[in-house]
């Protein structure tokens, strides 16, 4: 049964980064990739980036800038960097594993973590 | 990117069918047969109950089905229970590698 936990801090200020951290408990870490999406208070899904277990990524040209995925093999982890945040960057995080092989679907998520930006 | 347009609310009453649409273009929903729909009830995250189009993952009820024509995809939900009144997402693959989600849909059972 895979797992997936998720932490990091939930209230930050304007121009500072937020971090966040996904670790994968069950289940082959090297066959997926790695998501994160996120959604905004009564809003809808925005897909932000994903990773595959050697580092490759791909972002929302929209938040490219900004994103920084990452990945820790040794540990089943991966984690999400956005800098600059604004208030707009309001939202619940979610972490995600991908199938990613030629077929794309979101299939286990972790339990999300409102990251709220205010001054 | 643009998301993928879906319809902001449908209903139906017990035991009616339901289809929920999902358009997109021919760089991304016409384009690749990675359309996936999740189901997402308040506070909890999205659950996956179709992916590659119309396959259906193991434990998700035989009432919910996906197909799709063109540049649109379709889930349909048959034998409408309670608790199938969530909000709906479509998501798919797109011709940049990335991946892209509709605006949602809000089900309602009567």
């Amino acid at each position: 049964q895979v797992q997936i936990q998720q932490w990091g801090a939930g209230l930050l200020k304007p121009s500072e980064t937020l971090s966040l951290t996904c670790a994968v408990y069950g289940g082959s870490f090297s066959d997926y990739h790695w998501s994160w999406i996120r959604q905004p208070p009564g809003k809808g899904l925005e897909w932000i980036g994903q990773i595959n277990y050697i580092g490759n990524t791909t972002y929302n040209p929209s938040l490219q800038s900004r994103v920084t995925i990452s990945v820790d093999t040794s540990k089943n982890q991966f984690s999400l960097s956005l800098g600059s945040v604004t208030a707009a960057d309001t939202a619940v995080y979610y972490c995600a594993r991908e199938r990613g092989i030629e077929s794309y679907y979101f299939d286990y998520w972790g339990q999300g973590t409102l990251v709220t930006v205010s001054s | 990117q643009s998301a993928l347009a879906q319809p902001a609310s449908v209903s139906g009453s017990p035991g009616q069918s339901i289809t929920i649409s999902c358009t997109g273009t021919s760089s991304d929903v016409g384009g690749y047969n990675s359309v996936s729909w999740y189901q997402q009830h308040p506070g909890k995250a999205p659950k996956l109950m179709i992916y590659d189009v119309s396959n259906r993952p193991s434990g998700v009820s035989n009432r919910f089905s996906g197909s799709k024509s063109g540049n649109t995809a379709s889930l349909t939900i048959s034998g409408l229970q309670a608790e199938d009144e969530a909000d709906y997402y479509c998501s798919s693959y797109t011709i940049n590698n990335t991946r892209v989600f509709g605006g949602g849909t809000k089900l309602t059972v009567l």
